[in-house]
């Protein structure tokens, strides 16, 4: 069946590092690609998603690519700031539901 | 618009109790899904809905079941808890449930079983 596979975490950075979390997935057909963001005590926010190959996703700062010669959709931000600390979740999108990878907690030290 | 609320917000509960989760998704959203999320294992998904219908399940229990009204407004009830139960159930709606939507996901139901 369809799954994602994160980076293990926690990732702790300085603020203004370069962040990058790892996203692979395995799955039939063309799925659509997504990163949601959780803060704490709140539900999940949509961050960034992409439909097809070779689409950017991108919000706030940070930018995904759907390649689908590596079957990856890694997170990027050039700058990251104290208020990116949150857990961020990849996720495809298939029949009806989403298929999340387990969760990256990202902790960014002033 | 106003966002996908739930109630309760949180929840405690004795083992063998059942509970009922309610969620109201943004207007004119149709379809409606269910997460489970624990420490363990993630977020599971646990079934949707699209026009009173349930049209996907995860692999859970009997003990999990759902229903969706008219006015696309859910349910979702466990019964018989299990202290295995104890999570954050999330809701989240969409359009129609098509795979290249977003979800848009609610702040969450804490349920906590003793």
């Amino acid at each position: 069946g369809d799954s994602v596979t994160q980076m293990e975490g926690p990732v702790t950075l300085s603020e203004e590092a370069f962040l990058t979390i790892n996203c692979t997935y395995t799955a039939t057909g063309y799925p659509s690609l997504f990163w949601y963001v959780q803060y704490p005590g709140e539900g999940l926010q949509l961050l960034l998603k992409a439909t097809k190959a070779d689409d950017k996703g991108s919000n706030k700062g940070f930018e995904a690519t759907y390649r689908k010669e590596t079957t990856s959709f890694h997170l990027e931000k050039g700058s990251v700031q104290v208020s990116d600390s949150a857990v961020y979740f990849c996720a495809l999108g298939g029949a009806q539901k989403l298929v999340f990878g387990q969760g990256t907690r990202l902790t960014i030290n002033p | 618009k106003a966002g996908v609320t739930q109630t309760p917000r949180y929840l405690i509960k004795t083992r063998g109790q059942q509970v009922t989760l309610s969620c109201s998704p943004i207007s004119g959203h149709r379809s409606v899904s269910w997460y489970q999320q624990t420490p363990g294992q993630g977020l599971q998904f646990l079934f949707e809905y699209f026009s009173e219908t349930q049209r996907n399940k995860g692999n859970f229990p009997g003990r999990f079941s759902g229903r969706q009204f008219s006015n696309s407004r859910s349910e979702m009830n466990v019964s018989t808890l299990e202290l295995g139960d104890s999570a954050l159930y999330l809701c989240a709606s969409s359009p129609i449930g098509g795979s290249q939507e977003t979800q848009y996901f609610g702040p969450g139901t804490r349920l906590l079983v003793l």
